[in-house]
């Protein structure tokens, strides 16, 4: 089986602090996406990853940053964490060969104050 | 961009009742997707189809690939109080990356015992 983890379900951080959120799959997947997730607006792509070190700007990058050092982890992280960024957060990766079956994370809901 | 419009955007049924849902887009697509979510959970990949006119089966879930491949159904036999979530459908961006997926706005799922 797919395992996507997310380091927290829940998350409440203070506007001003920079926030790190952990996505880790042991499965050897190429492919890593960050999502965010809001009522009326779907998930969108704040950014994804194809490969160590490389990643790739989504549709709403504005106010992150990803990191990604090892294949199995991809860091999202809140440069300065803003109340417009409380939402789910959610971690996916493909296996290779499959980039378009993408398995999510359990998500992490993210309060900003 | 692509859109994905997905219809209805919810549905209340009684427990034992046949669900339909269906995805349309302006845009050709040549992978449609099916993914279903808990409550405070992440998507979880039900269906991924590659063919148009193919017909998957899952358990009570079916799906279709439209032959216009602009459209995809996902049908539910016999519902039961567990299928209540939210079901997604989503397809491979044409143009840029591959990698990146388009979903839609997702069909709002109730069972009623």
């Amino acid at each position: 089986d797919v395992k996507v983890t997310q380091s927290s379900r829940y998350l409440v951080k203070r506007t001003g602090e920079k926030v790190f959120l952990e996505c880790v799959q042991d499965m050897d997947h190429e492919n890593m996406f960050w999502y965010r997730q809001d009522p009326g607006l779907g998930l969108r792509l704040i950014y994804f990853s194809y490969d160590v070190k490389m990643k790739e700007k989504g549709d709403i990058p504005e106010g992150y940053s990803v990191s990604r050092e090892k294949k199995e982890r991809f860091s999202l992280i809140l440069e300065s964490a803003s109340t417009n960024q409380t939402s789910m957060y959610l971690c996916a990766s493909t296996y290779p060969g499959q980039a378009y079956e993408q398995y999510f994370g359990p998500g992490t809901r993210l309060t900003v104050t | 961009g692509q859109q994905l419009n997905q219809s209805p955007q919810s549905m209340f049924i009684q427990e034992g009742e046949d669900v339909s849902m269906n995805c349309t887009s302006s845009s050709i697509f040549n992978t449609w997707l099916w993914y279903k979510q808990d409550p405070g959970e992440g998507p979880v990949l039900l269906i991924a189809l590659y063919k148009a006119g193919e017909l998957t089966s899952n358990g009570r879930l079916t799906a279709q690939f439209g032959i216009t491949r602009k459209d995809s159904f996902l049908n539910i036999s016999a519902s039961i109080p567990s299928d209540v979530g939210i079901y997604f459908c989503a397809g491979p961006n044409s143009g840029g990356s591959n990698y990146k997926l388009t979903f839609g706005k997702g069909t709002l799922l109730t069972v009623n015992p």
